[in-house]
């Protein structure tokens, strides 16, 4: 099974900057990640999916890449509504395993 | 607009039984695999359960193989998980997602959850 490790697991930054969080897998593939936005006490939102492709009426500021075994997901341009825990999981194969989270606060 | 909303949640003994089901529409349910993924208090996501279009392939975490099933009803717009042998550890929110057509992939819609506390 593809296990996925999320860093860090807590980000503080002020609006404007540019944040990024990384998924390292267990194991080497390409493209079968997704990235989710937690609000508390929301469901998670599909951000991003095949590493890179921006869910329909998500913000252009959100962007992934990678490849391998590093993925990362990026913020630029940090706003308020930011504010909330991201996960990253892969679909590779049918653990389908989630990242640790990444709690995104605002200073 | 795609709809999903969990139903069957509640506080119950270790050892006992529950069925949580998930209302789709919105959507032509029969054409999407469906999910189901819990998070525990204070804790990540985990996912539990995939179903494919057809029910043709099933998928489960290890955590619960054994344990819970489940199931859809494409006629009804329905997916259900039977959660069997309830321990305090399945304590969490269990949320039904759509996936897409593959039988993996991701999971674009969420419903909003059905709380399930295993508790003596």
């Amino acid at each position: 099974d593809i296990q996925m490790t999320q860093s860090p697991s807590t980000l503080s930054a002020s609006v404007g900057d540019s944040v990024t969080i990384t998924c390292r897998a267990s194991q080497s593939f390409n493209d079968w990640v997704a990235w989710y936005q937690q609000k508390p006490g929301r469901a998670p939102t599909l951000l991003i999916y095949k590493t890179s492709i921006l869910e329909s009426g998500v913000p252009s500021r959100f962007s992934g890449s990678g490849s391998g075994t590093d993925f990362s997901l990026t913020i630029n341009s940090l706003q308020p509504e930011d504010c909330a825990t991201y996960y990253c999981q892969q679909y590779k194969d049918y653990s389908l395993a989630f990242g640790q989270g990444t709690k995104v606060e605002i200073k | 607009d795609v709809q999903l909303v969990e139903s069957g949640g509640g506080l119950v003994k270790p050892g006992t039984s529950l069925r949580l089901s998930c209302t789709a529409s919105g959507f032509t349910f029969d054409s999407y695999t469906m999910n189901w993924v819990r998070q525990a208090p204070g804790k990540g996501l985990e996912w539990v359960s995939a179903i494919s279009t057809t029910g043709g392939y099933i998928y489960y975490a290890d955590s619960v193989t054994g344990r819970f099933t489940i199931s859809r009803d494409n006629a009804a717009n329905l997916l259900y998980l039977h959660l069997n042998n309830l321990k305090d550890e399945d304590t969490a929110v269990y949320f039904c997602a759509r996936g897409q057509a593959a039988v993996r992939g991701p999971l674009h819609f969420w419903g909003q959850g059905t709380r399930v506390t295993v508790s003596s």
